[in-house]
């Protein structure tokens, strides 16, 4: 069975462009998740999706993130403008809806100059 | 407040040694609890998880964690590292029926020869 995939595993941009992340979930899970993880320290939640419904997104920065998935499952992330505090490592999870245990893509792993 | 706790940000041990890496929450009911393992540039692989049942709980790579409610503690335990298990390590727990999961800020762990 194939995992969690992310693309691109690598990005380096300059300040200020536009970048986005694709995540492909395990196939039949229905709640995604994109983590923004720093150097040094654990996974954070930025947004969770059930089906194609966001039912947390609290903690993402709305001023230049946003997020969607269509049809409920791949997903795309998006940073605009980033910022040089954006550099970090950005994590896809899914899971089952009604067993918690969540499945890591490989990460993408973000530079801004 | 709901919190994750790894209080050794660091630990170096012997190749063949036994190793045990803490985990201690703070959550109003037992969560479920997980530990992970993330190998430089590489996402989070599961070790093991704990929903119920019996506390010690055997995982994959030779790990197990037990489960003290007691203490609030679910601490890994491998007894004979191997030179690849050198990695960083993350306890992570999930409300009951809720899966916002949080993670502690990791173990880092160096294996000497």
């Amino acid at each position: 069975e194939a995992g969690v995939v992310q693309s691109p595993r690598y990005k380096i941009i300059e300040k200020k462009q536009p970048v986005a992340f694709w995540c492909n979930p395990i196939s039949g899970h229905n709640t995604l998740y994109w983590y923004l993880q720093n150097l040094g320290q654990g996974p954070e939640l930025l947004i969770r999706y059930e089906n194609e419904e966001a039912v947390d997104d609290s903690q993402l920065p709305k001023d230049r993130f946003s997020a969607e998935r269509l049809k409920g499952v791949d997903s795309t992330l998006k940073i605009q403008p980033a910022e040089l505090g954006d550099s970090a490592v950005y994590l896809c999870a899914s899971s089952l809806r009604t067993e918690g245990t969540q499945y890591f893509g490989p990460g993408t792993r973000l530079l801004v100059l | 407040a709901q919190s994750v706790t790894q209080p050794d940000i660091h630990i170096t041990v012997s190749e063949g040694a036994s190793l045990e890496l803490r985990c201690n929450y703070s959550y109003g009911a037992t969560p479920y609890l997980f530990w992970y393992v993330q190998s430089p540039g590489q996402g989070l692989q599961l070790l093991l998880k704990y929903f119920s049942g019996d506390t010690l709980v055997q995982g994959i790579k030779g790990f197990e964690a037990e489960f003290k409610r007691s203490q609030s503690s679910f601490n890994l335990r491998k007894p004979s590292v191997h030179w690849s298990d050198a990695a960083e390590y993350f306890c992570a727990v999930a409300p009951r029926g809720n899966n916002d999961m949080r993670f502690g800020a990791g173990t880092r762990l160096t294996v000497k020869p």
